[in-house]
């Protein structure tokens, strides 16, 4: 159980056009879903905090304009990069978790990632 | 911020050899989390570990939850190829919603 799917997995394009990134949980509701980037070899920085129904919560430093993020339903949230540039080029990672009753202790579900590729 | 921090970055090991990661916070956390992440692929989880002093199994791989709860290891027995990869710690930080505070990650390699 606990399946995350993230589509698509790979992804070039030319500078300036806009890339959607969608992210599924596919057994379990997402009351909460989380995008990250990571740069080769590094660990995972995460860039905002989705929760349905509402408006997105950015790490400090990403721009929420260039960033677009929808959580529109329990299973399913979607990062838009807009006006990308090769800088956006990297490894966006998704996660979902559940309700939890509450306490933090319930594990994030990580999607397989999308590489971004700005030519 | 509650920052983790993993040793060694990078480790590469002799199929056979044992291994121990380390995750080291000066911060109380509530649990911590171990992550393998493969290229091109997000991370999977290995384990969660919630109580101080803690020691959870999963086949060759040994997780420890310090007594305080500030710090984890990670050792591996008999490592073989298929270990190899980047292990990452996690944690969620005080009043986090949720979120997880990620260690910088120690990348594993273990050759025939």
């Amino acid at each position: 159980g606990a399946v995350v799917s993230q589509h698509p997995s790979w992804v070039i394009c030319k500078s300036g056009t806009s890339v959607k990134i969608e992210c599924r949980s596919l057994d379990f509701q997402a009351t909460t879903m989380f995008w990250y980037r990571q740069f080769p070899k590094q660990s995972l920085m995460l860039m905002a905090t989705s929760n349905e129904g509402s408006k997105a919560t950015y790490e400090q430093g990403v721009e929420k304009d260039k960033f677009l993020i929808n959580h529109a339903s329990l299973t399913l949230s979607t990062l838009t990069v807009t006006s990308a540039h090769p800088e956006d080029s990297s490894f966006y990672i998704c996660s979902a978790r559940g309700w939890t009753g509450g306490f933090s202790n319930q594990p994030q579900h990580f999607g397989d990632g999308t590489r971004l590729s700005i030519l | 911020t509650q920052l983790l921090e993993q040793s060694p970055q990078f480790l590469s090991i002799q199929e056979g050899e044992n291994l121990t990661v380390y995750c080291n916070s000066s911060s109380v956390f509530s649990s911590l989390q171990w992550y393998r992440q493969e290229p091109g692929e997000g991370p999977v989880l290995l384990v969660t570990v919630v109580t101080g002093g803690e020691v959870k199994k999963l086949k060759r791989l040994t997780f420890q939850f310090g007594d305080a709860r500030k710090d984890s290891s990670l050792h591996i027995t008999a490592a073989q190829p298929g270990d190899t990869g980047l292990y990452l710690c996690a944690g969620p930080p005080r009043d986090s919603w949720g979120k997880l505070q990620f260690g910088a990650g120690t990348q594993v390699v273990v050759t025939p």
